[in-house]
């Protein structure tokens, strides 16, 4: 069972850039699936951010492309989120999730990262 | 956007009882492919989402048979039949039908 980990800074200043990395352990990152980034802002819902095949293929949210960029490193078998020109409302719990196209279905997820934006 | 809609918001069910989330979706969620990619997500307190049913019925490993999901097109449910105490949390319905991927936003479900 592939195991997922998010690691990366907690705290973001305003403008900055958040950026946070998964680790992706039980399985190889080039296996069939996408890798994606969905977050959650304390007490709300899931949004999803964007995904990433290991050929390098990314689809974005359109709410977020611009901003967004995700990328993979598949000698270290990890992916990684990176959002620029952050604010307040990009403060959220980040979760890395694996999803598998053909089922249509987000299968395994990390335990999450929160980031906060604060000056 | 495809917009989803669940309700209720917060659903206080007595344990032993059945329990169902309805979610609705602002358009079809049938691919080209024939697939529905319509699942159900439970989000425990203090953890993160775990898959419980994907493409409107089929259960995940080890999820329990007492969940089951239903519907096609727009329309959408998920039941538990008998509820029990480890399954207090917010659940969310997921499309993956139409880009981008979007969620419900969520019923928590209570214990009375």
């Amino acid at each position: 069972q592939v195991q997922l980990q998010e690691s990366g800074p907690g705290l973001v200043k305003p403008s900055g850039t958040l950026s946070l990395t998964c680790a992706v352990s039980g399985g190889s990152i080039s296996r069939s699936n996408w890798w994606s980034w969905v977050r959650q802002p304390p007490g709300k819902g899931l949004e999803w951010i964007g995904e990433i095949y290991h050929t390098g293929n990314t689809n974005y949210n359109p709410s977020l492309e611009g901003r967004v960029t995700v990328s993979v490193d598949k000698s270290k078998n990890q992916f990684s989120l990176s959002l620029n020109s952050v604010t307040a409302a990009d403060t959220a719990v980040y979760y890395c999730a694996t999803y598998v196209a053909v089922t249509g279905r987000f299968d395994y997820w990390g335990h999450g990262a929160l980031v906060t934006v604060s000056s | 956007e495809t917009v989803m809609t669940q309700t209720p918001l917060s659903s206080p069910v007595t344990l032993g009882q059945p329990a169902s989330i309805s979610c609705r979706s602002s358009q079809s969620l049938l691919h080209r492919d024939g697939n529905t990619y319509l699942s159900w997500l439970q989000q425990r307190p203090g953890q993160p989402p775990r898959l419980l049913i994907y493409q409107i019925s089929s259960r995940f490993s080890g999820v329990p048979d007492r969940f089951s999901g239903s519907g096609a097109g727009t329309d959408f449910t998920l039941t538990i039949t008998r509820v029990e105490a480890e399954d207090v949390g917010v659940y969310y319905c997921t499309q993956a039908t139409h880009f981008p991927y979007t969620f419900g936003q969520g019923t928590k479900l209570e214990i009375k």
